[in-house]
């Protein structure tokens, strides 16, 4: 069965500060794999998405996201965070039918 | 507008009645999920749906039933409802086969249960 796990469920960073957030997927299948951030009181939103090609990933707000096959991971990275990136972060990877999500990973940044 | 709506934004109730939250869409979506937020175990899918004619179960089903009523909408009922069930309740819309297309979220239903 497909799974997800985040490593960190709590990150406090302060402004400026490198960000990296980890991700291992397990599925034997082809994996499609996503990033989506939930911003304080809203519905989550796709930061970015991997489903083949280069194994860079750039999407919204300077994030990106880095596919290695090898260690089943799928790590969000930012080089400088701001305070506006406060928010919970959920990976995700496709199934043959649905999509699973990890248990997420609360962001804090401090001003 | 949003192109995902979910009915009742809020709701409180009492534990044994039944609620049902609704869900839908403008995006001309086939497939539609209903996954609940619960704090430190992220979402939880209960119920999808790829067409009318098709509903599956998720990971945690006991407890929901669903009607897709047609492609634009899809409900969550809860039969009889208990505290447990308390959580942010998301309605999300996709369009590709295979799962790989991206998920379309509504705004949340958040209910509690007295």
């Amino acid at each position: 069965a497909q799974s997800v796990s985040q490593h960190n469920h709590h990150v406090i960073l302060s402004e400026a500060a490198s960000l990296e957030l980890g991700c291992n997927y397990s599925y034997g299948g082809t994996v499609n794999l996503f990033w989506y951030v939930q911003y304080p009181g809203q519905h989550l939103q796709l930061l970015l998405k991997y489903f083949s090609g280069d194994p860079l990933v750039k999407g919204i707000k300077g994030f990106e996201a880095e596919f290695i096959k090898s260690k089943f991971s799928f790590n969000l990275r930012k080089p400088s965070v701001q305070w506006s990136d406060t928010a919970e972060y959920f990976c995700a990877v496709n199934g043959p039918d649905k999509i699973i999500f990890g248990k997420g990973t609360r962001l804090h940044i401090l001003p | 507008d949003a192109d995902v709506t979910q009915t009742p934004r809020n709701r409180i109730t009492k534990t044994g009645k039944r609620i049902m939250l609704e869900c839908s869409q403008t995006k001309g979506h086939d497939r539609m999920y209903w996954y609940r937020q619960d704090p430190g175990l992220g979402l939880r899918l209960i119920y999808y749906s790829f067409d009318v004619k098709d509903i599956n179960k998720g990971e945690i089903s006991d407890g929901y039933s669903v009607s897709r009523q047609a492609q634009a909408k899809f409900s969550l009922s809860l039969e009889s409802a208990i505290p447990n069930q308390t959580a942010l309740y998301f309605c999300a819309t996709s369009d590709l086969g295979v799962g790989t297309g991206e998920l379309f979220f509504g705004e949340g239903s958040r209910l509690t249960v007295l």
